[in-house]
């Protein structure tokens, strides 16, 4: 059984530029978690899908951020004319169900850095 | 809001113990608790749940106050592999991670 897989594992864009970054979860999981660490930083929660609607979308930074999940499977997590500030490692976990109950799962994370 | 945790950093000799809180202003459904160590994924160490249930690793030991809204884990006869970074989670549809209490355990 695979882990959570997310990609690509480092990505290096210009400022101004769109990136999208995939997160495939563990499978049967419903839940999906999207998070952001900063260098030295904790775990910032963005948002998070049960099956392919995303209840909570309370953490997304700006509204140059958005996500999707299809087929209760993928999710991608698209940053729109990226700044210096995003900045991060993204990570992304899933569970068998929301997070009150069920231990989370992580992936190993996207590396992004924005010149 | 963001739970706190004490302490911010700990350096301990091998085979000695720690405790590291995790307090929180808001009425707790459940707590988590996972390790990250440097350049890697964080991994699941525990969740106390309200009502008493807990689900984790059978060497590790944490305590959930739900009046106080306060939890601990307990790192006893501490071995250089628990070096790395400890978050708390304060959890009910999503986790709020509190900013982590770093672990440096030396031979």
């Amino acid at each position: 059984g695979a882990g959570v897989s997310q990609s690509p594992s480092n990505k290096v864009t210009e400022k101004g530029k769109d990136v999208e970054l995939r997160c495939d979860p563990i499978s049967g999981h419903t839940a999906l978690y999207w998070y952001r660490q900063s260098l030295g930083q904790g775990l910032e929660f963005l948002i998070y899908f049960q099956g392919n609607s995303a209840p909570d979308k309370s953490g997304l930074p700006s509204d140059r951020f958005s996500a999707e999940r299809t087929g209760g499977s993928v999710s991608t997590l698209t940053i729109q004319r990226t700044q210096q500030e995003d900045s991060a490692v993204y990570l992304c976990a899933s569970s068998f169900g929301l997070a009150g109950a069920n231990e989370q799962f992580f992936g190993p994370g996207t590396r992004l850095t924005v010149l | 809001q963001q739970p706190v945790q004490s302490p911010q950093a700990v350096i301990l000799r091998e085979g000695e113990d720690a405790v590291i809180n995790c307090s929180s202003s808001k009425a707790l459904y459940s707590v988590h608790w996972y390790r990250q160590k440097h350049g890697e994924a964080p991994i699941f160490l525990m969740i106390l749940l309200k009502g008493g249930e807990q689900k984790g690793h059978d060497k590790i030991s944490a305590s959930f106050n739900e009046k106080k809204q306060q939890s601990s884990l307990y790192l006893t006869a501490s071995q250089l592999s628990y070096s790395g970074t400890y978050f708390c989670g304060t959890a009910d549809d999503k986790i709020i991670f509190g900013k982590g209490t770093r672990l440096h355990i030396l031979p």
